[in-house]
Formats: structure tokens, sequence, C-alpha cells
């Protein structure tokens, strides 16, 4: 079945530091990839996704790029915020709807 | 706009008794979903409905869950004879149509069965 990947189970990080979360997936057909964001008391927010190959998904200062050779969507940001400091999924969508979520990624940003 | 609303926020049940769950997607969504997340497992697929209609419900539990959608504007989840370990969170979600992964979650049901 459908699964996806995600390394790192906490970052710690101080403002401005570059942020890499790895997401690695496995999956039948062409999935779209997608990476969510939970804050505290609240469900998982969209950030951004992407669809095809090399396709890059953004949002907020966050990016990744979908590589189907790879099998990977690492999520980058150039200068992390204490703002920032939530829990990240990656996840998959297969057969038209259902999502697949990786087990997550804990950012703690020190000011 | 709301959002997806979920009622109650927190629910405690003594085990043997009975949970109802309720979901108020985003007026104009026409695919509502339910997932439970729990620290263990993540966030897990339950249930998915589109137009009301029911299309799969592959992660639910076969028994005691059921989960129902009597028109557009609510949908509920349904757990009888609680459990411990059907302590979770219960999110809904909802996406505009079939193939519109964005999906919008409310902020979930704490349920805690002692």
């Amino acid at each position: 079945g459908d699964s996806v990947t995600q390394t790192e189970g906490q970052v710690a990080l101080s403002e401005e530091d570059f942020l890499t979360i790895h997401c690695n997936y496995s999956a039948s057909g062409y999935p779209a990839l997608f990476w969510y964001v939970q804050y505290p008391g609240e469900g998982p927010q969209f950030l951004f996704r992407a669809s095809r190959d090399k396709e890059k998904g953004s949002s907020r200062g966050f990016e990744a790029t979908y590589d189907k050779g790879t099998t990977s969507f690492h999520l980058r940001k150039a200068s992390v915020q204490e703002s920032d400091s939530a829990v990240y999924y990656c996840a998959l969508g297969n057969m038209g709807y259902k999502l697949t979520f990786g087990t997550g990624t804990s950012l703690l940003v020190d000011p | 706009n709301a959002g997806v609303i979920q009622t109650p926020r927190h629910k405690v049940t003594g085990k043997g008794q009975e949970a109802t769950l309720w979901c108020e997607p985003i007026s104009g969504h026409s695919a509502v979903f339910w997932y439970r997340q729990t620290i263990v497992q993540g966030l897990e697929f339950l249930t998915y409905f589109r137009n009301q209609a029911p299309i799969d419900d592959s992660g639910m539990p076969k028994e005691r869950f059921s989960a129902q959608m009597p028109n557009q504007s609510h949908s509920t989840l349904k757990i009888q004879s609680t459990q411990p370990q059907d302590s979770a969170v219960y999110l809904c979600a909802s996406s505009l149509d079939w193939g519109a992964y964005e999906q919008y979650f409310g902020p979930g049901t704490r349920l805690t069965v002692l």
C-alpha cells in the first residue's frame, strides 16, 4: 500500500536557520504530494501541493519539489521564525481523494 | 467562512458507552472525510463521503464504528460500546470535490474513554 516516510521526528532550530524536513514516499501510480502544518489544538492546515514530477510547491516561504526519481518531496525554508514552530506532515494523495500522511515532524524554533 | 465545525471539542465516555461526533463541512464542499489521530498511529483515514454518499469506509473498524451524512450540512461518526483504545482525536475534513485534494480540517473532537 501507499506510505510516506518522514525521517525526522523532531527538529530544533534557532531563528533564521535553514530548515529541511525529509519526506520520501512509496505509491502506485502517480500520486499528488502535499505538506500540511498543524498547530496545537487545531486540525492540519494545507500548506501546498505538487502534482507532477519536477513541480515546485510553495507557500509562506516554505517550498518543496516533486522528485519522482528519488520519490521525495523534501520541505525547505531558508530562514525560520519562532512562529513556524508546529508539526509538519508530508502526505500523498491517491485514488482521487484519499490522503496518506507521514508520521509528522515537530519543529521547534528558539527565538 | 467559518471553516469546518466539529462538536463537541472534548468528550469523555465510560467504557461501553456510545459516542456521537458531529461535523459541519464548509458550505459548498461536496467531499467529507473522517480521520483519526493518535500518538501511536498518527493520522489515519477512516471514511469518505461524496455528495452525501458513502464512497470509501476502508479505514473504519468494522465493528462498533459507523458514519452517516444525512444532509449536505452535517456528518456524524458514531462509536458504539466505546473502548479505551478508541481514545483519540477525531478529525473531520471537507474539500470542494473529488480530486480537489486541498482538504480543510476542523479542530477535531478529543474522545477520551475511561
